[in-house]
């Protein structure tokens, strides 16, 4: 019944090492989103795809690769983890690309050593 | 720049009390404005969206006003409970290309 989800839930893994999170939707929705929450709280958008087509991309290294094999799913890998990454990582996702109101994953809790 | 700025970042208050939550934001120019409710170890739930033509929103307990003109948004939480405690943050959509702009949150205690 979960709208939202993501695997995994909490990530543990040292410097240098690359690593994939999962989100996937099942409420028909066109579009979805990758945010990132800092330490002190700031979410920030990170990418946006709409059936499949990627329509946002802020300043985020390259390391942060998003891939959309279909419009419920959007996975994001990180490449060359660095301690900075540690976050927590959301989904999310709307019924279009706009203003709309957007349903949120459970979030991904990354930590770098 | 859009900045959204939240005041207080904590907040502690009985069982039973009526309390409000603040958000304020720099650029007039906003599509709408929400409030969404963060849980540990959850996800953000969103409890009311705003239209920028709109002056105030309810549902249930909750009441968010909206003044663009003035740059501020306030959350009235009437007969608070402890189930309401959790973080809450409000967010503002750009006119210019729909991304949410995010306060970091008043976290809110409720005693019973």
């Amino acid at each position: 019944d979960t709208a939202v989800s993501q695997t995994p839930k909490y990530l543990v893994t040292q410097m240098g090492n690359d690593k994939s999170i999962k989100c996937e939707q099942n409420l028909g929705h066109d579009t979805m989103y990758w945010y990132k929450q800092d330490s002190k709280k700031f979410l920030k958008i990170m990418f946006s795809y709409n059936n499949k087509e990627l329509i946002i991309n802020e300043t985020v290294p390259n390391r942060f690769s998003p891939k959309s094999p279909d419009k419920a799913h959007l996975n994001l890998h990180i490449n060359s983890l660095e301690l900075g990454d540690s976050a927590v990582y959301f989904c999310a996702s709307s019924p279009l690309a706009g203003a709309y109101e957007q349903y949120f994953g459970p979030g991904t809790r990354l930590t770098v050593t | 720049k859009q900045e959204v700025t939240q005041i207080p970042a904590a907040l502690s208050v009985p069982e039973g009390e009526n309390l409000v939550l603040n958000c304020s934001f720099t650029d007039s120019a906003i599509y709408n404005l929400q409030w969404f409710r963060q849980d540990p170890g959850k996800g953000l739930t969103s409890l009311l969206l705003i239209q920028s033509s709109q002056r105030e929103q309810t549902s249930g307990r909750l009441n968010a006003s909206l003044d663009k003109s003035s740059g501020r948004s306030t959350l009235y939480i009437a007969a608070s409970q402890p189930g309401d405690s959790a973080t809450y943050l409000c967010a503002v959509t750009l006119d210019s290309n729909y991304q949410l702009i995010w306060g970091a949150g008043t976290k809110l205690i409720i005693k019973p």
